[in-house]
């Protein structure tokens, strides 16, 4: 079935590593997104990706880095930089364009990073 | 910059009532989505509002959009405690050739029996 798988879907981080959350998506989607949701908060965006080697900073990129190698995937790396890294993390994919289908996210299972 | 607020943020309902969640929107956009989000999962699309007037329903559940008002409201009729969520409404931003979703703070929907 095609969908977006992320991993892990739990995760535990001592203060001052980095880790890296996997996003894949096997529904040819060019476009990717990580989104950060605090809790009772909505999501804010981390990084976009339109198109295989590029990628954007979306609002709250500071302390994040991604890559996009790879059409179907698009990791992302919680630095030590990031002063508060404990949330709920969503990756997203969709068709690009708004030209193209109707723009919809489709989002994955969410990958909970708690630092401790 | 675009802003998206809901209205209310917190609600408790009662079995078998009606009540409406408001979805405010700063600047114009072509297109609106509501999704719903259970504790501790992801976002499951609920509507997909692409033009003015665009009323969806599902359900119990009905969504509108009025982009000159850049108002969009969901309407829980005779609620159910399995529509017990969260609620985001998210819009559409274009930068750069690039599509970005706002979404906003959600409505946490509680629905007793």
């Amino acid at each position: 079935d095609g969908g977006i798988t992320q991993s892990p879907k739990y995760l535990f981080r001592k203060e001052g590593q980095n880790v890296t959350l996997s996003c894949e998506q096997n529904l040819n989607h060019d476009a990717m997104y990580w989104y950060r949701q605090d809790p009772g908060q909505g999501l804010r965006l981390i990084y976009y990706s339109q198109i295989v080697n590029d990628f954007q900073k979306g609002d709250i990129a500071e302390g994040y880095s991604v890559s996009r190698e790879k059409k179907e995937s698009f990791p992302l790396t919680v630095t030590s930089a990031q002063k508060n890294p404990t949330a709920f993390y969503l990756c997203a994919s969709s068709i690009r364009g708004p030209l193209l289908n109707t723009g919809e996210l489709f989002f994955g299972e969410g990958s909970r990073l708690t630092v401790l | 910059e675009l802003k998206v607020e809901q209205n209310p943020l917190f609600l408790s309902m009662q079995e078998g009532k009606n009540y409406t969640i408001y979805c405010n929107y700063s600047t114009t956009s072509d297109r609106l989505y509501w999704y719903r989000q259970d504790p501790g999962k992801s976002l499951e699309s609920l509507f997909v509002l692409l033009s003015n007037g665009a009323v969806k329903q599902e359900g119990r559940l009905m969504a509108s959009l009025d982009t000159k008002a850049r108002l969009s409201t969901l309407h829980i009729t005779a609620a159910v405690h399995d529509l017990s969520a969260t609620y985001f409404c998210a819009v559409v931003v274009y930068i750069q050739g690039a599509q970005k979703l706002v979404f906003g703070q959600g409505t946490r929907l509680t629905i007793n029996p």
